[in-house]
């Protein structure tokens, strides 16, 4: 099993520019989720899909969209780039039901300039 | 929101002794607590977990103590290798599909 996928591993943006960060996971789960981490801060959540079909809002949305593709694949869209959105991006994955461990991807290093 | 916090940002470790990383949490409902380690340049790697029904769980060289009554966590790493520097996360949670809430992390530096 790959785990947690992520693409792609390094991305250099100019502000205005729109990307997608493309996530898949291996295991069955049904909740992914997708963070942001910032230098010398932890997580924080930008969105996360309960079960597939389903998408909410976390702690930090704004500029952000997402789409639950199917069970395997959750993507996160930067609609219009700012340098306030240079970070690394995490996804990840849990089984829910009563698991709550979360699988993370390798990560996506984003700097927008 | 309530949100989980950490003592220190960095602890320095000799090589073979205990470490100990501890966590403070505000929010009295939580019921699920998470370890994570994350080593430079990769994702964060799940160590250990604890729910709120107990005070203590062992792993392999690692044992989380969980004191609910002054909302406290730790994490006790014996014998500290050269790879177990990295940041250490706590998280919990209290939705009932476990959306996880992350403290800063702390730095463990391992010196021979």
């Amino acid at each position: 099993n790959a785990g947690v996928t992520q693409t792609p591993k390094f991305q250099v943006l100019k502000t205005g520019q729109s990307m997608t960060l493309q996530c898949a996971q291996d295991m069955n789960h049904n909740s992914m989720y997708w963070y942001r981490q910032d230098p010398g801060m932890g997580l924080r959540l930008i969105y996360y899909s309960a079960s597939e079909g389903t998408t909410d809002k976390g702690e930090v949305p704004n500029g952000y969209n997402v789409s639950r593709l199917n069970k395997r694949e959750f993507s996160l869209r930067l609609e219009s780039a700012a340098p306030s959105q240079t970070s690394v991006y995490f996804c990840a994955s849990s089984a829910a039901d009563g698991a709550y461990e979360q699988y993370f991807g390798p990560g996506t290093r984003l700097t927008v300039t | 929101g309530e949100s989980v916090g950490l003592h220190l940002p960095t602890l320095s470790v000799q090589e073979g002794d205990n470490s100990i990383i501890n966590c403070a949490y505000s929010n009295s409902a939580s019921d699920y607590f998470i370890w994570y380690k994350q080593e430079s340049g990769k994702g964060p790697q799940f160590i250990i977990d604890i729910r709120s029904n107990m005070d203590k769980r062992q792993g392999q060289r690692v044992t989380v103590l969980l004191n609910k009554t002054v909302k406290h966590l730790s994490l006790q790493i014996a014998a500290t290798q050269p790879g177990d520097s990295a940041v250490y996360f706590c998280a919990d949670t209290t939705d009932s599909w476990g959306k996880l809430q992350f403290g800063a992390g702390t730095q463990v530096v391992v010196t021979p």
